[in-house]
């Protein structure tokens, strides 16, 4: 089936090492976008592709980054994990931003 | 700027019981409204959407319906079902390509024998 998946579910870091997680998908979306979710929150848009083009939000700390080598993949790098960034990671595709679907998201801890 | 207000959780009910989930937005121009459901550890599915006034969306017994009038999207269910519990997002999309979406507050639904 087609479908947006998250890889690790789970992922643990320390303070300060530097994590990737990663996103792929089958249904060929033009659009890619990574969201943080908090505890009881909603999700927050960090950024978005579109295509090749990357969208930054202007609240995004500079610590979080994101690479998109080709339509299929997507990933969220976090270069110094802080106890802040401690979150439910999402990503979501879309076919020319009309409607977004969701992948099972990455559960991040920090220690 | 696009907002999304939903009612405050959690709402708890008995089996079988009618649901509604009050939900109002702030909007420029003709967005796109959509309810999502988040099941515990899981992301995002969308439920279901409407993409203009007066469009009903329903999916598995959920219906809501676009009221450009009074600026509401409120969800309902006729008779919920214990795994119908999880937390449900309100959430807007305006017009445009990529343009993102505007999420409510979120609703957490206990349902109980």
């Amino acid at each position: 089936d087609a479908m947006v998946i998250q890889n690790p579910r789970y992922q643990v870091t320390q303070f300060g090492k530097p994590v990737t997680l990663s996103c792929s998908q089958t249904l060929n979306h033009n659009v890619m976008y990574w969201y943080q979710q908090k505890s009881s929150q909603a999700p927050k848009l960090l950024f978005h592709y579109y295509d090749k083009d990357f969208n930054n939000e202007a609240d995004t700390p500079d610590n979080f980054q994101s690479r998109r080598p080709n339509t299929s993949f997507c990933f969220l790098d976090i270069r110094s994990p802080g106890l802040g960034d401690a979150a439910m990671y999402l990503c979501a595709t879309s076919p020319r931003g009309v409607e977004q679907f969701f992948g099972p998201g990455t559960r991040l801890t920090v220690l | 700027g696009n907002s999304v207000t939903q009612m405050e959780g959690p709402v708890t009910l008995s089996e079988e019981a009618f649901l509604t989930i009050n939900c109002t937005y702030t909007a420029t121009g003709y967005p796109s409204l959509f309810w999502y459901v988040q099941y515990p550890g899981e992301g995002l599915q969308l439920l279901l959407k409407a993409t203009k006034a007066d469009d009903k969306g329903s999916n598995k017994g959920f219906e809501a319906t676009y009221r450009k009038e009074t600026t509401s999207f409120h969800l309902e269910k006729g008779s919920v079902q214990v795994s119908d519990s999880a937390v449900y997002f309100c959430a807007l999309q305006g017009p445009g390509t990529a343009s993102k979406l505007t999420f409510g507050t979120g609703t957490r639904l206990q349902v109980t024998l």
